[in-house]
C-alpha cells in the first residue's frame, strides 16, 4: 500500500539554526513529491515539488528538499529558521502510475515550532 | 488571480441535517480535488472531478457523501444526515488543465464543519 511516513511529531529548532523535517515514502517506482505548509485555520500552501532532475529542489520562503531514491527520502530544510516559519507542515505524494487519477497522499504532519 | 475559494469557512450542524460545502477553483483550473482532514490527522484524498464528470471516487464513504462540479458554478460536496464523526476540515484543491500528475495542486482555505 501507498504510504508517506513523517516520523516527527514535532521538531523544535531555535532561530537561526538550520532545520530538518523528515519524510519518508513507500510508493511503487518514482513518485512525484511535495511539500505543502499549513498555518493555523488556513489552507495548505504549496512549498516546492520533485518531479524529476536535480534532486535538490529549491522552493518558497527559502526551503528546499532533496530527494534520495535509495532510502526513499524527501527531507524539507531550511539553512536559518525564522520564528515566522511555525507552522504545520506535511509532505505528500503522488504515485507515478497511468491509472492515478492525481490524488495526493499524505503524511500525518510535522508541528514545526521555532523559537526566538 | 484569485486563489481557491470555499464557503462557508465554518458550518455547524445537528446530527441528521445536511451540510453543503461549496468550492470555486483557480481561474482557468478545470480539476477539483476534495480531501478531508481529522483531527490530529493529515489530508485523505476523498474525490476528484472534472467538469460535470466524476473521475475518482475512491475516497469517498459509500453513504451519505456526494459530490458534484456542474458546468457553471461551483463544486459541491454534499452530506445528508451529519454524524458527529463527520467533523472535520475539508480541504478542495484545483489545479490547470495538463498533465495532472506532475500539476500543482492548490488548495482552498478549508471549510471546519462541527456536528453537534
Amino acid at each position: 500500500a501507498q504510504s508517506v511516513a513523517q516520523p516527527e511529531d514535532q521538531v523544535n529548532v531555535a532561530e537561526g539554526n538550520p532545520l530538518t523535517v523528515k519524510c519518508t515514502y513507500s510508493v511503487s517506482g518514482n513518485p512525484y513529491l511535495f511539500w505543502y505548509v499549513q498555518y493555523p485555520n488556513r489552507g495548505l500552501q504549496f512549498l516546492l515539488k520533485y518531479i524529476t532532475g536535480d534532486n535538490l529542489v529549491k522552493g518558497s520562503y527559502g526551503f528546499e528538499a532533496e530527494f534520495n531514491k535509495s532510502q526513499t527520502s524527501f527531507h524539507l530544510k531550511k539553512p536559518s529558521a525564522l520564528v515566522s516559519d511555525s507552522a504545520l507542515y506535511f509532505c505528500a505524494v503522488r504515485d507515478r502510475g497511468s491509472g492515478n487519477t492525481g490524488k495526493l497522499i499524505f503524511g500525518q504532519g510535522t508541528t514545526l515550532q521555532v523559537k526566538p | 488571480n484569485a486563489g481557491v475559494m470555499q464557503n462557508p469557512r465554518h458550518l455547524v450542524r445537528r446530527r441528521g441535517q445536511e451540510a453543503r460545502l461549496r468550492c470555486s477553483p483557480m481561474k482557468g483550473h478545470s480539476h477539483v480535488y476534495w480531501y478531508r482532514q481529522l483531527p490530529e490527522e493529515g489530508l485523505k484524498f476523498m474525490v476528484y472531478l472534472q467538469k460535470e464528470n466524476i473521475i475518482d471516487e475512491s475516497g469517498m464513504p459509500k453513504e451519505r457523501f456526494s459530490a458534484e462540479f456542474p458546468k457553471e458554478g461551483p463544486s459541491i460536496l454534499r452530506i445528508q444526515q451529519v454524524v458527529r464523526g463527520d467533523s472535520a476540515a475539508y480541504f478542495c484543491a484545483s489545479s490547470p488543465l495538463g498533465d495532472r500528475l506532475q500539476e500543482t495542486q492548490y488548495f482552498g482555505p478549508g471549510t471546519r464543519l462541527l456536528v453537534l
